[in-house]
């Protein structure tokens, strides 16, 4: 089955370390995206891409850099990690809009970051 | 910007239909999703409404009134299973992004 993959799953880091999230897709979208997750605060959008030269920041994307090495993969650095970056991180992808319509996302499993 | 308001938790029996609301206000609106997550799960998408009006799709069903900024997800026939949290999404332009409320975490009861 076409998926979404995120590496690693779990991971525990110290404040200044700097720390790499890789997401891949077998769907063939272009458009893959960058979210946080907190309790009582939803689902936070920190970059997304429409295609490999194409890079956004999204509402929240102090800290944090992205790179999209190709199609199918887009990665997630925290350049310095602090605490306050501990959350659950989903990458997502989803075709190109066709009419107009916005197109559902597809979810990777998440990785849980804590830094202490 | 935008503002997404959706319960923040719901309870309900088995066997029953619970409605969950969600108001919007957002400029340049492009169609509104409902995401069913499971604790510690990744979001699955459920619906997709950019017409006012209902669609169905077996036991959930969404409704759309764009006029009042206003979207509900029914889901008959609770089950056990249904306990999840749910996420009202608006996207908006061109483009493909969401703007995700907070979510219902709802619970199912016996």
């Amino acid at each position: 089955d076409a998926d979404v993959t995120q590496t690693p799953r779990n991971r525990i880091t110290k404040t200044g370390k700097r720390i790499m999230l890789e997401c891949s897709q077998t769907k063939g979208h272009d458009r893959m995206y960058w979210y946080r997750q907190d309790p009582g605060l939803g689902l936070r959008l920190i970059y997304y891409s429409f295609d490999v030269k194409d890079i956004n920041k999204g509402e929240i994307s102090d800290g944090y850099s992205v790179s999209r090495q190709a199609q199918a993969k887009f990665s997630l650095s925290l350049e310095s990690a602090i605490p306050n970056q501990t959350a659950l991180y989903f990458c997502a992808t989803s075709d190109t809009g066709t009419s107009g319509r916005v197109d559902e996302q597809f979810f990777g499993p998440g990785t849980r970051l804590t830094v202490l | 910007g935008q503002n997404i308001d959706q319960p923040t938790e719901m309870t309900a029996t088995e066997g029953a239909i619970v409605q969950i609301n969600c108001t919007y206000q957002t400029s340049g609106f492009n169609g509104l999703f409902w995401y069913q997550q499971h604790a510690g799960e990744a979001p699955t998408f459920l619906s997709y409404n950019v017409l006012d009006g209902l669609e169905e799709k077996g036991r959930f069903s969404s409704f759309l009134s764009r006029s009042k900024g206003y979207s509900y997800l029914l889901l008959k026939e609770l089950q056990m299973k249904d306990s999840a949290s749910y996420l009202c999404a608006v996207g908006t332009g061109t483009a493909s992004k969401l703007t995700f409320g907070t979510g219902t975490r709802l619970q199912v009861t016996l």
